[in-house]
């Protein structure tokens, strides 16, 4: 069975500073994991997925993401944040036979000025 | 801008109504996704289809009826909701179900307050 955990419903962070969003994964097989934003009043947009490849992924808006298998992690992470990062962010695990998509819970990440 | 659009974003109805929210995908995909998105609760996946053929149905209440007439356009039809029924409805797509990898892109979701 998949499952996904994300460790913190709320982040606030200071702009330009760094930002790190913690998501654990529970999978059975070698996992899909996806990072997606949501902006308010807006649908969700992919930032960036990982499917096997190299464990470091670059996103858009400078975000990246780390597969760590034996921490069973996908922590999100961008090295400075921007006003316009604020948003809820949600992580994404799918099941190996790529037709069920198991979000996390959300966190809402705020930026102060 | 998304390759999926969805319409209206934005509807009120009362508990007797009859309405229709659209989705259409211009990204060439197969499969397409229903998913309710209420305050303070995850994200709920409503209705899957593939090709046109639904492949899931979680438990939805009649109320909600899809319809997927082609794979590039999918409609949820409304009929005597529940002021609990108040929502964000997202619809997505995804290349096909069944493939390693499958990414799902979704719409901008359309706002439905019942009253």
């Amino acid at each position: 069975a998949q499952s996904v955990t994300q460790l913190d419903s709320h982040v606030s962070v200071s702009e330009g500073t760094p930002v790190l969003l913690r998501c654990n994964y529970s999978s059975s097989y070698s996992p899909s994991l996806f990072w997606y934003v949501q902006h308010p009043n807006k649908g969700l947009q992919l930032l960036l997925k990982y499917t096997s490849a190299a464990t470091l992924v670059k996103g858009i808006n400078g975000f990246e993401a780390e597969f760590k298998k034996s921490e069973t992690s996908f922590h999100l992470t961008k090295p400075s944040a921007h006003m316009s990062d604020a948003a809820e962010y949600f992580c994404v695990v799918s099941g190996n036979t790529g037709n069920q998509f198991y979000f996390g819970t959300g966190t809402s990440l705020t930026v102060i000025p | 801008e998304t390759g999926v659009t969805q319409t209206p974003r934005h509807l009120v109805m009362g508990m007797t109504n009859k309405k229709s929210l659209k989705c259409e995908q211009h990204l060439g995909h197969n499969a397409m996704y229903w998913y309710k998105q209420s305050a303070k609760k995850p994200l709920e996946l409503m209705f899957v289809y593939s090709l046109e053929e639904r492949v899931e149905n979680n438990s939805v209440p009649s109320r909600f009826s899809p319809e997927c007439p082609n794979s590039s356009h999918l409609f949820l039809h409304l009929h005597t909701l529940q002021p609990e029924d108040s929502a964000l409805y997202l619809c997505a797509s995804s290349q096909a179900l069944f493939l390693t990898g499958n990414t799902i892109y979704f719409g901008e979701g359309s706002w439905l307050t019942v009253v």
